[in-house]
């Protein structure tokens, strides 16, 4: 079965200090995985994804086979990067499965 | 460009009512189709997809039904609405394979 795992509900960091929002997948093959954004009164969007491995506002993200993990990260924080945060794993299929999100609050 | 449209915005319906959801892209031909439910602390509930006209791939069983009657439209239906079916629902599409999806404005749905 596929399956992501936030295990953060809610994080909260000042601007400025580095921020690290995880995920963990399970899935038998080699996934896909992405990070989707959602900014307060704005659509769901992708933010990056594994397999471009490029930096997108600041962020990456590494894909380690080994802990089946795809942790986003971010050096300094900015308080416009508050949103809420999805990891998502495509494997096989045509569907993406998401986890529960990462709320992030960045305050000033 | 490629664009995604989802109507009505916010809908309010008593207990026992139909339902019916619209999406429609512009700018593509034959993309996949998906509906979600957003729920806080939930994520995305992925419920419906299809990869064509006519194709519909159910994901949860529940109290909603999926229809691709155009190559463009996806549309969410319910017989009959129970209070557990509010919530926010996206539509979204994609080309196909491991590429992004893209999501439209949502459907805020409340029932009474």
């Amino acid at each position: 079965a596929q399956r992501v795992t936030q295990p953060e509900k809610l994080l909260s960091v000042f601007k400025g200090a580095p921020v690290e929002l995880k995920c963990n997948y399970s899935y038998s093959g080699s996934p896909e995985l992405f990070w989707y954004v959602q900014y307060s009164r704005q659509r769901l969007q992708l933010l990056l994804r594994h397999i471009s491995r490029e930096s997108i506002k600041g962020f990456t993200a590494d894909l380690n086979k080994g802990e089946t993990s795809f942790h986003l990260k971010k050096p300094f924080a900015q308080e416009e990067d508050s949103a809420m945060y999805y990891c998502a794993l495509q494997g096989g299929s045509e569907k993406l499965v998401f986890g529960k999100g990462t709320k992030l609050t960045v305050n000033p | 460009s490629q664009t995604i449209h989802q109507w009505p915005a916010t809908l309010v319906q008593p207990v026992g009512s139909p339902l019916s959801l619209e999406c429609t892209v512009e700018g593509t031909s034959n993309p996949n189709l998906y509906w979600y439910r957003q729920a806080a602390g939930r994520g995305l509930q992925l419920l419906f997809y299809s990869v064509g006209i006519g194709q519909i791939s159910s994901e949860v069983p529940q109290n909603l039904s999926a229809s691709r009657p155009q190559d463009r439209q996806f549309i969410l239906s319910s017989k009959k609405l129970l209070l557990s079916d509010s919530g926010f629902y996206l539509c979204a599409w994609s080309p196909g394979g491991p590429n992004e999806q893209y999501f439209g404005p949502g459907t805020r749905l409340t029932v009474t």
